[in-house]
């Protein structure tokens, strides 16, 4: 059984950094390409990034609002994704979900940027 | 990036109806490869994301057969012949042909 388990998300002030990880199981870690996207309060799904397989290159990607802020990556060691997160403002305020390539997703995490 | 459009945005469906539900796409999503990559997802009430069609048509693991996903190039259709109660929620598509992958707005289903 896949298995995805985001921790690590909270309330921080806008300016502030935070770290979400990510806990996978279930299946091949180390040749899946990762994704998060994430979910704003009663809003739709919007893709944040990607890390490919290290096999593949582990080249990532990222959506141009979280481009120079947001660090994608990967503990293939403890099949573990990362995702952290800089210079927070209110619209980064969602909860966060991890993704095997774009099968299955984790629970997700909330982070809340708030003064 | 890719634009995605999705008709309608709201959907009241009598259970053991039929239902549809339509997803365009700005640009092509056929790849030089032969596959299309379109998604189909429901987020279920207070879940997450679940994964129902892949590649258009392709019924994921564990996805009742009353599910079926069709279409190409740009504009795709997801049908739900029979609509249980367990169905309702908000439907996405996603194309993944271009980074940045991005999601239509989403179609929510409720029982009449």
């Amino acid at each position: 059984e896949v298995r995805l388990v985001e921790s690590g998300g909270g309330l921080v002030k806008p300016g502030e950094s935070l770290r979400l990880s990510c806990a996978a199981s279930g299946f091949t870690f180390t040749s899946a390409w990762m994704s998060w996207v994430r979910q704003a309060p009663g809003k739709g799904l919007e893709w944040v990034g990607r890390i490919k397989s290290e096999s593949d290159g582990g080249t990532v990607d990222y959506a141009a609002p979280v481009k120079g802020r947001f660090t994608i990556s990967r503990d293939d060691s403890k099949n573990t994704l990362y995702l952290q997160m800089s210079s927070l403002t209110t619209e980064d305020t969602a909860l966060y979900y991890c993704g095997n390539s774009y099968y299955y997703w984790g629970q997700g995490a909330l982070v809340t940027v708030s003064s | 990036d890719i634009v995605m459009t999705q008709t309608p945005l709201s959907l009241s469906v009598t259970p053991g109806q039929p239902a549809s539900i339509s997803c365009k796409s700005s640009q092509s999503l056929l790849h030089r490869n032969g596959k299309t990559y379109l998604y189909w997802y429901l987020q279920k009430p207070g879940q997450s994301p679940q994964l129902l069609i892949s590649e258009a048509s392709n019924r994921f693991s564990g996805v009742p057969d009353r599910f079926s996903g069709s279409g190409s190039g740009t504009d795709f259709t997801l049908k739900i012949s029979r609509v249980e109660a367990e169905d309702v929620g908000v439907y996405y598509c996603m194309q993944s042909i271009q980074v940045p992958p991005t999601f239509g707005p989403g179609t929510r289903v409720d029982i009449k």
